[in-house]
């Protein structure tokens, strides 16, 4: 059972590359969120979806796209890197039960726009 | 959300308790306290949530006031491997919307051997 798997671990992108970050769960959750993390911040959610299908926008969306084509993945797509875009991405998943609070997290995705 | 305050920083030596604050003075009544923590450049794991009782499981105690504008995490007996950054999250259980923790930055605890 691999849990959450971030793919990929590390990138370095010039400024106006393109890119996609793959996260794929196995443990049939239905919600998945892609945070980022920057030095000394807490986690801040970009898009999350709720199901195959849907997603939806978070604190900071821009310059970013997502899509849930099937329900173990949830891909984030940077169309037009930029250097603010540096940072430790992470994705995570949770599934239906209703009081549960436990968001299971990959281990992150270091990426450097230069 | 509630916002909550936690201490930058903390430090406890290994084996004793370490008992980590947080005040979320501002928490509405359907809103519960979760913890998280996250050990250097790993991804947050989820530790412990409550919503007016005390809570424990294996790896924490939650304190509630009975107010429930503070809370208090309790790790019973710290190890070095405890060392990380601990999150203190305000939010309304269920919906899609949980996912959208406020994760703020939390508190640095060090274990001391």
């Amino acid at each position: 059972n691999a849990g959450v798997t971030q793919t990929p671990k590390f990138r370095v992108l010039k400024t106006g590359q393109s890119m996609t970050l793959l996260c794929a769960q196995d443990m049939n959750h239905e919600y998945m969120y892609w945070y980022r993390q920057d030095p000394g911040m807490g986690l801040r959610l970009i898009h999350y979806s709720v199901g195959e299908g849907t997603t939806a926008k978070g604190e900071v969306p821009d310059g970013y796209n997502v899509s849930r084509l099937k329900k173990q993945n949830f891909l984030l797509g940077l169309e037009s890197a930029a250097p603010s875009q540096t940072s430790v991405y992470f994705c995570a998943s949770r599934g239906l039960a209703a009081n549960t609070g436990e968001l299971f997290f990959g281990e992150g995705s270091r990426l450097t726009v230069l | 959300d509630a916002k909550t305050t936690q201490p930058p920083s903390m430090d406890c030596a290994e084996g004793r308790a370490a008992n980590l604050p947080c005040n979320h003075s501002t928490i509405s009544g359907n809103e519960y306290v979760y913890w998280y923590r996250q050990i250097h450049s790993q991804g947050p794991q989820y530790i412990i949530h409550g919503l007016k009782n005390n809570e424990t499981n294996e790896m924490a105690s939650l304190i509630i006031t009975e107010d429930r504008k503070s809370s208090t995490l309790i790790l019973p007996h710290a190890t070095l491997r405890d060392t990380a950054v601990y999150y203190c999250i305000v939010r309304v259980a269920g919906g899609s919307t949980l996912g959208r923790l406020y994760f703020g930055r939390g508190t640095q605890l060090t274990v001391w051997p």
